[in-house]
């Protein structure tokens, strides 16, 4: 069976920090891993995904993530916080399983930006 | 390039009444559909999705119900809205591909009181 883990629900990093949202995921295949990120009153959107080929993916908005398969981790990082990166961040994760292809959303990280 | 449009913006409906509302696709064919509800505060809730024109898949026993009348249209209705029905509701497709990842509508916020 599949699943995300998103370790803590609320983040706060100072303008200009290093912002790291962890991820962790359960998949008895190899998984496809996303992250998406949402601003109030919105949508969510792709910021970028892992689909098997280099493991350090990067994405939109000068994120990145590092996809470790021995920690089962999915981990999003920006080497410098911006105020406008203040939103809600998702991992997800999608596979076949039993019951057909299914995609599994974590529960959401808000990110607090102080300046 | 593909785009997805979903409406109203915002809802505020009584008790009681019914709901519709719209998604659609452009710039695919034959796309994945899927309906999420958001509530205050949580994750996101799979409530409905369909991989083709009349094929609905239910996630979530309740007083929803879905349809696909078109290839690129999905619909998300109730005949009788209750308190509970309250919460931000996102339309999304993906292609065939796992890979694909989601696009997501702009989201319903639908208050009900």
């Amino acid at each position: 069976a599949q699943s995300v883990t998103q370790l803590g629900s609320h983040v706060s990093v100072s303008e200009g920090a290093l912002v790291l949202l962890r991820c962790n995921y359960s998949s008895s295949v190899p998984p496809y891993l996303f992250w998406y990120v949402q601003y109030p009153n919105q949508g969510l959107q792709l910021l970028l995904k892992y689909t098997s080929a280099a493991t350090l993916v990067k994405g939109i908005n000068g994120f990145e993530a590092e996809f470790k398969k021995s920690e089962t981790s999915f981990h999003l990082t920006k080497p410098s916080a911006h105020m406008s990166d203040a939103a809600e961040y998702f991992c997800a994760v999608s596979g076949i399983t039993t019951g057909g292809f299914k995609t599994i959303f974590g529960a959401g990280t808000r990110l607090f930006v102080k300046a | 390039s593909q785009t997805i449009h979903q409406w109203p913006a915002t809802l505020v409906q009584p008790v009681g009444s019914p709901l519709s509302l719209e998604c659609t696709v452009e710039g695919t064919s034959n796309p994945n559909l899927y309906w999420y509800r958001q509530a205050a505060g949580r994750g996101l809730q799979l409530l409905f999705y369909s991989v083709g024109i009349g094929q609905i898949s239910s996630e979530v026993p309740q007083n929803l119900s879905a349809s696909r009348p078109q290839d690129r249209q999905f619909i998300l209705s109730s005949k009788k809205l209750l308190l509970s029905d309250s919460g931000f509701y996102l339309c999304a497709w993906t292609g065939t591909a796992m890979n694909y990842g989601y696009t997501f509508g702009s989201g319903t916020r639908l208050t009900v009181v």
